[in-house]
């Protein structure tokens, strides 16, 4: 499988929406979360797909394809306070138990 | 209570110190987590503990050992650090029994080693 990738930054405009894609590896994946975190604060909880399709909480809404080991957040009508990281976290199962681990981030900045 | 508090929120120490971290939760959950996070860098999955028992230890240096007394406390032991392990360490909870889709992490502690 490939490795965990999403991209690094991204820039909206206020009021839009942006899609953050991930795409990661296989072996003894179980499920994909996201995680959320301003600068200085500590990683939240935003959505998980454990089935393939489209979960939507709100405005975020996150999309899993096992067949394509690729998953998006889609974020709408952006406000400043979106500025922040976001974290794709697959979950793995092995040794008993489960384990995260996360991309590299996006560093989203929403602007006026 | 969905919290996970930390303490000490921040913390100075030098190479020759021994200091700890705690951790508690009170949402028994039975899977507790250890993460070191760089500036502009990922959470780094260290230690995972599931019913009190060290599960996973991911290769981390034996100056920094876990302890997990009971099901709402996690420590972080530390002792002869070196100044590349200043870092956020966070802690985090989730139930046991299923994959971790949803992690509560606590604010963490800013540790800085001189």
């Amino acid at each position: 499988g490939q490795s965990l990738e999403q991209p690094s930054e991204v820039t909206a405009v206020e009021g839009a929406i942006v899609q953050i894609n991930c795409t990661y590896q296989t072996s003894g994946f179980y499920g994909l979360s996201w995680y959320q975190q301003h600068d200085g604060g500590a990683p939240t909880f935003l959505s998980y797909n454990g089935l393939d399709g489209l979960e939507e909480t709100g405005r975020f809404s996150s999309f899993l394809s096992r067949s394509d080991s690729y998953g998006y957040l889609l974020l709408q009508e952006l406000q400043m306070k979106d500025s922040a990281s976001y974290f794709c976290a697959p979950a793995y199962s092995g040794a008993g138990s489960y384990q995260l681990t996360f991309g590299k981030g996006t560093k989203l900045s929403v602007i006026p | 209570d969905t919290e996970v508090t930390q303490t000490p929120k921040h913390l100075v120490m030098g190479m020759t110190n021994k200091k700890s971290l705690k951790c508690e939760q009170h949402m028994g959950h039975r899977a507790m987590y250890w993460y070191k996070q760089k500036a502009k860098k990922p959470p780094e999955l260290m230690f995972v503990y599931s019913y009190e028992k060290l599960s996973i230890n991911e290769s981390v240096p034996s100056r920094f050992s876990p302890e997990c007394p009971n099901s709402s406390l996690l420590n972080l032991h530390l002792h002869a650090l070196q100044p590349e392990d200043s870092a956020l360490y966070l802690c985090a909870s989730s139930h046991a029994q299923a994959p971790p889709k949803t992690q509560y992490f606590g604010p963490g502690t800013r540790l800085l080693v001189l």
